[in-house]
């Protein structure tokens, strides 16, 4: 299965753009990158996946290199609100290793600073 | 769709006792995960499975058993409760895609 490493913290300040990056060095063929977003008290919440280069949606960019060794996660102008936690998970889309298993890791915890 | 329901909401259990966390979903989705949480840290999957009738082991499933009769329920049974399962338990669901929804928790306190 790979194993993903994440800082365990960063802060940052309201309007700044953040940047979290994730390493997956045994990451597999068939995998994909996502990421979730946990507030306190709440499930996780899926964020953004991808394969190869860069995805973006409404909330997040994500930036994957040609190696797909590791992945950024890019939110853009945070907000107070965008306090939490932000997990990456790799796995193919039957789950880590074929087999349906998804594991979360440390996950970093974002704190946004007026 | 209610998505992913979980009962109860909270529960306090003495040693010793056992209980069975339900889980729920309406998406007609294959995979379900049952996952447990402790304070200030992430989450550690417990079992899962890959449709009804399929069921296998994750990251620390000592002390909980699962069944999946159907593809809707996924119940999560605690024997012989210990303080160690002191945790809020997250149960999730999803399809052939990757994208995880999940419940709004268990908040389970043994004592």
């Amino acid at each position: 299965l790979a194993k993903t490493t994440q800082p365990i913290s960063m802060d940052s300040y309201e309007g700044q753009e953040v940047n979290i990056t994730c390493s997956h060095n045994n990451i597999a063929t068939n995998d994909y990158i996502t990421w979730y977003q946990q507030f306190p008290s709440q499930g996780p919440r899926f964020i953004i996946q991808g394969y190869k280069t860069k995805v973006t949606n409404e909330v997040a960019s994500l930036f994957i290199p040609a190696d797909r060794k590791s992945s950024t996660l890019s939110l853009p102008r945070v907000s107070l609100s965008d306090t939490a936690v932000y997990y990456c998970l790799v796995g193919d889309r039957r789950g880590s290793g074929n087999t349906g298993k998804l594991i979360f890791g440390q996950g970093t915890t974002l704190q946004v600073k007026p | 769709n209610a998505g992913v329901t979980q009962t109860p909401k909270f529960r306090i259990l003495k040693i010793g006792q056992s209980m069975t966390l339900q889980c729920a979903q309406d998406m007609n989705h294959n995979y379900m995960y049952w996952y447990r949480q402790d304070p200030g840290m992430g989450l550690k999957l417990i079992y899962y499975s890959v449709g009804a009738g399929i069921t296998d082991k994750g990251e620390v499933p000592n002390g909980y058993n699962v069944s999946r009769s159907t593809t809707e329920d996924f119940p999560l049974r605690l024997e012989l409760a210990a303080p160690s399962q002191t945790s809020v338990y997250f149960c999730a669901s999803r399809s052939e895609g990757y994208e995880q929804y999940f419940g709004p928790g268990t908040r389970l306190t043994v004592t």
